[in-house]
């Protein structure tokens, strides 16, 4: 099974900053890494495919990047509606698996 | 649009069998790989089961292999979690998600269900 490490755990950023979240596999996933927004009591939301395409309807401020192990997700400019906690995952293999999630908390 | 609504939860005793239900609309049902996702109070999302588009492939995490069956109603637009022997550690609020294959992102997600393993 591919095990994901996301880092940090948790992050509390002021408006306006650039946030970095990283994510790294276990072994080499190529580009089938995915990351997604969950909002409290709500369900997940793609973000990212496909480890740097963008999706429609997501805000531009969203961006990501990498390939191989390590995977980049980068949000200029945080705004309020940011704080969440995100995670990514990968389909390279079955199991799919998940990063254990970043929270973001907007100070 | 995509719709993904799941039902089914609920409290259920250790040992006892629920079954969940996911309904579809706004898309080609049958194009589509389909999956369940758990949740555990507080925690992180865990990836249960998935099924092709035509059923004719399941694929299961090694934590509910032989206690759980994904299946699907493509008549019906409907899939559907079978859960027998069920433990707390099962306590989880359950996501149905939508893939182009079984091995791609989740592309759309339900709201959840919430089940809970309790005596």
């Amino acid at each position: 099974e591919i095990v994901l490490t996301q880092s940090p755990d948790f992050q509390s950023v002021t408006p306006k900053e650039k946030v970095t979240i990283t994510c790294r596999a276990s072994q080499s996933i190529g580009n089938t890494l995915h990351w997604s927004q969950q909002k409290p009591g709500q369900s997940p939301k793609l973000l990212i495919n496909y480890a740097s395409q963008s999706i429609s309807g997501v805000p531009s401020r969203f961006s990501a990047s990498g390939s191989g192990t390590d995977f980049t997700l980068t949000i200029n400019s945080l705004e309020a509606e940011d704080a969440a906690t995100y995670y990514c995952h990968q389909s390279r293999n079955l199991p799919i698996t998940f990063g254990q999630g970043t929270r973001l908390e907007i100070k | 649009q995509v719709q993904l609504v799941e039902s089914g939860g609920g409290v259920v005793q250790p040992g006892r069998s629920l079954r969940l239900s996911c309904a579809a609309s706004g898309f080609t049902f049958t194009s589509y790989a389909l999956h369940w996702v758990r949740q555990a109070p507080g925690n992180g999302l865990e990836w249960v089961a998935v099924i092709s588009y035509d059923g004719s492939n399941e694929y299961y995490a090694d934590s509910v292999k032989g206690r759980y069956t994904i299946s699907r109603d493509n008549s019906r637009n409907t899939l559907y979690l079978q859960m027998n022997s069920l433990r707390a550690e099962d306590t989880a609020v359950y996501f149905c998600a939508r893939s182009t294959t079984v091995t791609t992102s989740f592309d759309y997600w339900g709201q959840g269900t919430l089940v809970t393993v309790s005596s």
